[in-house]
């Protein structure tokens, strides 16, 4: 299986400021036949269930605002909110989808400082 | 719009059998592999099982391996997970969860149900 681990496990970011969540996969996700990165970022608010935000480690998905992009590949891989704003206070977990089990980091609780 | 409603969650005894439904709109339902996915209280997610559009094939978790089966019914757009032998880890709340493809076994998942809360209470 592949392991996901996410860093760090919270972080507390002032308005407006930068928050970046690192993912690190404990082997590559990235496909040899299509230059892809099987690596998905979501979004989670209590008591709602996760939401796509990014895909392909780096794609937004329609509606997410520009403020939050996706880097990285094979292994390393980043999520970053480059202006927190107080509806961007949640629970963002990676994922990878390059094979099955499916697996999910532990997730990053973001909150305002 | 894509609708995806889980029911059938409640209290059980470890070692008892529950199973949980899915009802789907608002896709071609058979055109896509669907997942369940788990998550405990307060805890992260954990992805318990795949099945094919056409339910021919089905991929577990290793955790639930053996105790859970994965089905479905194309023809009422419902997706079904038995689960048996229950321990107390398996609480969670469960969701259905369809993938952004209408692939036989898509695993970039981009629509979720609201989920279904199973506990296992002695």
């Amino acid at each position: 299986d592949i392991v996901m681990t996410q860093s760090p496990d919270s972080l507390a970011v002032s308005l407006g400021e930068r928050a970046t969540i690192n993912c690190k996969s404990s082997r590559t996700v990235l496909s040899s036949s299509n230059s892809k990165n099987y690596l998905a970022w979501y979004q989670q608010k209590p008591g709602q269930p996760p939401k796509l935000l990014i895909s392909w480690a780096s794609i937004r998905e329609s509606g997410v605002p520009d403020r939050v992009s996706g880097s990285g590949s094979g292994t390393d891989f980043t999520l970053t909110i480059s202006s927190l704003q107080t509806e961007d206070v949640a629970v963002y977990y990676c994922q990878q989808y390059y094979g099955s089990p499916l697996t999910f980091g532990g997730g990053t609780k973001v909150e305002i400082k | 719009q894509v609708h995806l409603v889980e029911s059938g969650g409640g209290v059980v005894h470890p070692g008892r059998s529950l199973r949980l439904s899915c009802a789907a709109s608002g896709f071609t339902f058979s055109s896509y592999g669907l997942h369940w996915v788990r998550q405990a209280p307060g805890k992260g997610l954990e992805w318990v099982a795949v099945i094919s559009d056409d339910g021919s094939d089905e991929y577990y978790a290793d955790s639930v391996k053996g105790r859970f089966t994965v089905s479905r019914d194309n023809s009422k757009n419902t997706l079904y997970l038995q689960m048996n032998s229950l321990r107390p880890d398996d609480a969670a709340v469960y969701f259905c969860a369809k993938p952004k493809s209408a692939t036989p076994l898509g695993f970039l998942i981009d629509s979720w149900g609201q989920g279904t809360l199973v506990t296992v209470s002695s």
